[in-house]
């Protein structure tokens, strides 16, 4: 069974443009979330998505937004993008509601350069 | 709110060396701790989880974590270190809202031949 998918896999964009991230689940699971994963940092939640409702949201500004579709997949997107946006974005799925003693399954991310 | 500390940017071991990577947490109510481990130019994958049913949690690899409430902490460990196991490590913490998990920020294992 493929895991979960995301795409890019590197992006290289200039400052103020808008960028598109896309992530496939693993099949079944109902549930996303995305990260973003500065270079030396941990990750920072940004959205979780459950039945294509958002169900949390980080601390990030409104420039950053996600959605789910009927299928599971989502997006996020980012619009005027800053140099400090450069990072590596992980998504990952879960099979339940996405409650926080759930296992997280990512995918490999998309690395995405600001110039 | 929650947060976890990991002590030590980096550890560096010898082949067959015990591994102890540190983390320390906080939160206001009974938490999810993970160790989540990631190898280069992949994503993270679970290694544990402590939800309250045991203290040892043991994990995949031969990597175990102890919670100790007291101390708040959750230690983990791994009896004799492989080759394999050089990547980064990340403890994290539930959030109380329900859908949010806290990452500390890393540490990267290196094991010497």
């Amino acid at each position: 069974d493929a895991g979960v998918t995301q795409s890019p896999t590197h992006l290289i964009k200039t400052r103020g443009q808008h960028v598109t991230l896309r992530c496939s689940p693993i099949s079944g699971h109902k549930s996303v979330s995305w990260y973003q994963q500065v270079l030396g940092q941990g990750p920072q939640f940004i959205f979780q998505y459950y039945e294509k409702e958002e169900r949390g949201r980080g601390n990030f500004p409104d420039r950053f937004s996600a959605r789910q579709f009927p299928n599971y997949s989502s997006e996020l997107n980012v619009n005027a993008l800053l140099l400090g946006d450069s990072a590596l974005y992980l998504c990952a799925s879960s099979l339940g509601q996405g409650t926080t003693n759930e296992k997280l399954f990512f995918g490999s991310g998309t690395q995405l350069s600001v110039l | 709110a929650q947060s976890v500390t990991q002590l030590g940017s980096h550890v560096s071991v010898s082949e067959g060396a015990l591994v102890l990577l540190r983390c320390n947490y906080s939160s206001s109510v009974p938490p999810y701790l993970f160790w989540y481990v990631q190898y280069p130019n992949q994503g993270l994958q679970l290694l544990l989880k402590y939800t309250s049913a045991a203290t040892l949690v043991k994990g995949i690899n031969g990597f175990e974590a102890e919670f100790k409430k007291s101390e708040t902490s959750f230690h983990l460990t791994k009896p004799s270190a492989h080759m394999s196991d050089a990547a980064e490590y990340f403890c994290a913490v539930s959030d109380t809202g329900g859908f949010k998990t806290i990452f500390g920020a890393g540490t990267r294992l290196f094991v010497k031949a």
